[in-house]
């Protein structure tokens, strides 16, 4: 079965860094886009970014995290990863990894992991 | 941004009863609405996309309808396991956008 699993989330300083991973299994990972999401403290959820399938990685962004945040995917390892830099309070929320549904750069998504918090906080 | 807004923001039902919630759409998103179900601690559940079609392994007790702004969620007979959050999100094909409601938590009355 299709399974979803993040790791790497913390307590961080504000401007610190910290990697998210995500270990899929089940499926066909370099098939699909991925896409991670997060949730702050008692809001809603926000879309973060994606990143394409296959080969072209094409990626995009929300602009609330536009220049400090990189996604990116090691297919031979069947992972995903979100890269974020320069952290700010308002980065502080649960990270989830979510499996596109239709392959498009908008979409529902069909798997999420568990998440992983992140808090950052002097 | 499209923005979604969901209503009511908590509803308390009992069980077996139907319960019905609404999404709407601060422009029109055609069909492409999603909902989904998520209970703390856990990963949230895909239950409809399409605005109206249920994802693979969702009970016929869950129905989507709406298209354009508005949109609605019926559960006919909730079970205990229903008692949850329900957001709902839209994927605009273009510009391709993608926003979730601020959610509505389904209650035991």
């Amino acid at each position: 079965q299709v399974q979803l699993v993040e790791s790497g989330g913390g307590l961080v300083k504000p401007g610190g860094s910290l990697r998210l991973s995500c270990a899929a299994s089940g499926f066909s990972f370099s098939d699909y886009y991925m896409s991670w999401i997060r949730q702050p403290p008692g809001k809603g959820l926000e879309w973060v970014s994606y990143i394409s399938a296959g080969s072209s990685r094409y990626t995009n962004y929300a602009d609330s995290v536009k220049g400090r945040f990189t996604i990116s995917r090691d297919t031979a390892k069947n992972s995903l990863h979100l890269q974020m830099n320069s952290l700010r309070a308002e980065d502080t929320a649960i990270y989830y990894c979510a499996r596109d549904g239709r392959g498009y750069s908008s979409s529902w998504y069909d798997y999420w992991g568990q998440g992983t918090l992140v808090t950052v906080s002097s | 941004e499209i923005v979604m807004t969901q209503s009511p923001a908590t509803l308390s039902v009992s069980p077996g009863e139907r319960a019905t919630l609404s999404c709407r759409a601060g422009q029109s998103v055609s069909t492409n609405l999603a909902w989904y179900q998520h209970k703390p601690g856990q990963a949230p559940r895909l239950l409809i996309y399409g605005a109206s079609t249920r994802a693979t392994g969702i009970p016929a007790r869950f129905s989507g309808s709406g298209s354009g702004t508005e949109f609605t969620l019926t559960i006919s007979s909730l079970q205990s396991e229903d008692f949850a959050l329900y957001y709902c999100q839209q994927y605009n094909n273009w510009p391709p956008e993608v926003t979730f409601g601020g959610g509505t938590k389904v209650e035991i009355k």
